[in-house]
């Protein structure tokens, strides 16, 4: 099946550092791609879609200015947190669909995640 | 915002027997999916059911959709202890492909062997 890559898979940072976190799609062209975001043992809410050569669509409450996104390929999307605070610590998934193989049926590939740890 | 709702919130159950986890959501949707998410790990999909349709099976998954209700219901038969994972449903709104997915606040499920 399609796969969708995330690294790290893991970050330690200290505090008013930036992070960047990578999604790819392996073995797909995706020209959407969608960031989420996971607290323990809650839900995933989405941050924004990522959009190949245009500009990101956050959602509402989502700092843009502080979870840049950047989709500058048709296999790449980079999530950067930027002067990240203990309050930034969370679980980072990305998702992206296959119009190969999920067309019209609303199916998501997500990655392994990115656990974000700010200390 | 969280688009659904899920019960039980968390669900423990012996080995062999089923488990059924529910889901309500809160405006007309396109077409509901189930997710799985193993401790730590990504979602991978599990079974997608369109708005027109009101069941539908997989294996050892049966799911059942009542637009009516805006309800969804997951069964999984003859659990395994590999089944302990979470579980959320996501709805889509429309049918275009760039549709977002909202998810539900999940199910956890843990079997016990």
């Amino acid at each position: 099946g399609a796969v969708v890559s995330q690294h790290p898979s893991w970050v330690i940072c200290k505090s008013g550092t930036s992070v960047k976190i990578e999604c790819r799609s392996l073995d797909f062209q995706a020209t959407t791609m969608f960031w989420y975001r996971q607290f323990p043992k809650q839900s995933l809410m989405l941050m924004a879609t990522s959009n190949e050569g245009s500009k990101a669509t956050y959602e509402q409450g989502v700092e843009k200015d502080k979870f840049l996104i950047n989709h500058a390929s048709l296999t790449l999307s980079t999530l950067t947190v930027t002067s990240a605070h203990p309050e930034d610590s969370s679980f980072y998934i990305c998702s992206a669909r296959d119009w190969g193989r999920g067309r019209g049926t609303g199916e998501l590939f997500f990655g392994e995640g990115s656990r974000l740890t700010v200390l | 915002s969280q688009q659904g709702e899920e019960d039980p919130q968390a669900l423990s159950i012996q080995e062999g027997e089923n488990a059924t986890m529910n889901c309500s959501y809160k405006t007309s949707i396109n077409n509901l999916q189930w997710y799985r998410q193993n401790s730590g790990r990504g979602l991978v999909h599990l079974i997608l059911i369109r708005s027109n349709e009101r069941e539908k099976h997989s294996g050892r998954l049966r799911v059942t959709l009542d637009t009516s209700k805006k309800s969804s219901s997951l069964l999984i038969t003859a659990s395994r202890a590999a089944d302990t994972a979470s579980y959320f449903c996501a709805t889509v709104r429309s049918n275009f492909g760039n549709e977002k997915l909202t998810f539900g606040t999940g199910t956890r499920l843990t079997i016990i062997p």
